[in-house]
Formats: structure tokens, C-alpha cells, sequence
């Protein structure tokens, strides 16, 4: 089947740095994309989302990145916080097309002081 | 947190055995999910509904089922617990004219 995520399992960033989260898609017929925050003991939290008809949006601190080219989406976190540690997925929809979101696995993000 | 609970927040129960799990959501949404996560998975889809009585299958059905007798409630059921159901299992909501799916706080269920 179709499958969400490059497996980069940890990313440590000094804090107020800024942090690229990279994901792999390989189903060209996907076209809503989101990114989750996921900390430890709770539930994903909602980040931001795109579709596939724009190659960018922002929202507070953070910057969602699509390339439908090579089928790559990344979260952009600027001048990354404590509380920005946690681990980050992505998922993808055909939006018209059934319930199912395929899930990445996940990155750690560890911000270092 | 669109005011999703879930409940129990941890079970250990035995292999054989049946156990459902309940998720409960305050706003009236008629998209209502099941989830399990594993390491190295992600979210894999269990069932869904889209309304009361109304459900299908996700991608890991087997082993499980699920009730929506009432909006505000989605149950899962394992009608007999295996190891291999050992997991952390959330509920998610889909808002009405939205997209993204907003999540529960988790139940970890371990099977012994």
C-alpha cells in the first residue's frame, strides 16, 4: 500500500533555531496534507494543513512546505521553544476519497537549551 | 481539545477476554474515528462512523468492532484480547466542513 513518512526518528535543534521536519509521500493522488504534534502521554494536536493546489502556508511560527514534484512536504519551525519538543507527523488524505488518512511515524524533536 | 474523552485511559486485561473502550465527544460532530498507534506505524485506522449506526472498516479491522448508538458516543470493542491488540488506541472527530481530525488523549491498553 501507499506509505507516509521518511523515517528520520530524532532531530535535536539548539533552542531559537529554526527546525525542518522532512516527510516522504509516495501517493500522487493525495491532495490535503497535515502536520500533527504529538507530546509525550497525549493525544496528536492539529499543527497546520495544506492542499495540494499550494506549495505553501503559514501559520504562527510555523511554515508548511509542499513539493508535488518529488512528493515531499516539510514543517518549518522558527526560532524552536521548549515546548516545541515533541514528536511531529505527517499524514495524507484524498480528500474526496474515503476516511483514511495515512500516517507517518513520526520525528522526535528535541530542543537542546 | 474539541472536547473528546476517552475511557479508561489504561487497561490491563488478559488474553481471551473482552474489553471495549468509549469515546465521548461533546460537540455533536458526526464524523467520529478509531485509531491504534504502534512504534514504527504510525495511526493506522480501525473503523470509523459517519453517523449514529453508521460505520465501516479502516485499514486494521479485524478483531474489533464498534457501536454508535448515540452521537455523542463510539465504542470499540475487542471481543477477544490478543497480545498483538496491545497498543495505544485513540479516538479522533472530524469537524463538520473541515478536513483535519482532532484527537483524544489516548487509552493504553496492554493485553497480557
Amino acid at each position: 500500500g501507499e506509505s507516509v513518512g521518511l523515517h528520520l526518528p530524532t532531530l535535536s535543534v539548539q533552542e531559537g533555531d529554526n527546525s525542518i521536519i522532512n516527510c516522504a509521500y509516495s501517493n500522487s493522488a493525495s491532495d490535503y496534507f497535515i502536520w500533527y504534534k504529538q507530546e509525550s502521554g497525549k493525544g496528536p494536536q492539529f499543527i497546520i494543513d495544506i492542499r495540494s493546489n499550494m506549495d505553501k502556508r503559514q501559520g504562527q511560527r510555523v511554515t508548511v512546505l509542499l513539493n508535488k514534484t518529488v512528493k515531499h512536504l516539510s514543517l518549518q519551525i522558527a526560532a524552536t521553544q521548549p515546548g516545541d519538543s515533541a514528536v511531529y507527523f505527517c499524514a495524507e488524505n484524498q480528500e474526496n476519497y474515503g476516511q483514511n488518512f495515512v500516517f507517518g511515524p513520526g520525528t522526535r524533536l528535541s530542543v537542546l537549551p | 481539545d474539541a472536547g473528546i474523552t476517552q475511557s479508561p485511559r489504561h487497561k490491563v486485561t488478559e488474553t481471551g477476554t473482552p474489553v471495549t473502550l468509549r469515546c465521548h465527544q461533546t460537540e455533536n460532530h458526526r464524523y467520529m474515528y478509531w485509531y491504534r498507534q504502534d512504534p514504527g506505524h504510525g495511526l493506522r485506522l480501525i473503523h470509523y462512523s459517519y453517523g449514529v449506526k453508521d460505520t465501516d472498516k479502516g485499514e486494521v479491522s479485524d478483531g474489533y468492532s464498534v457501536s454508535r448508538s448515540k452521537t455523542e458516543d463510539f465504542l470499540l470493542t475487542l471481543e477477544s484480547a490478543t497480545s498483538s491488540q496491545t497498543s495505544v488506541y485513540f479516538c479522533a472527530i472530524k469537524r463538520e466542513g473541515g478536513s483535519e481530525q482532532y484527537f483524544g488523549p489516548g487509552t493504553r491498553l496492554t493485553v497480557t
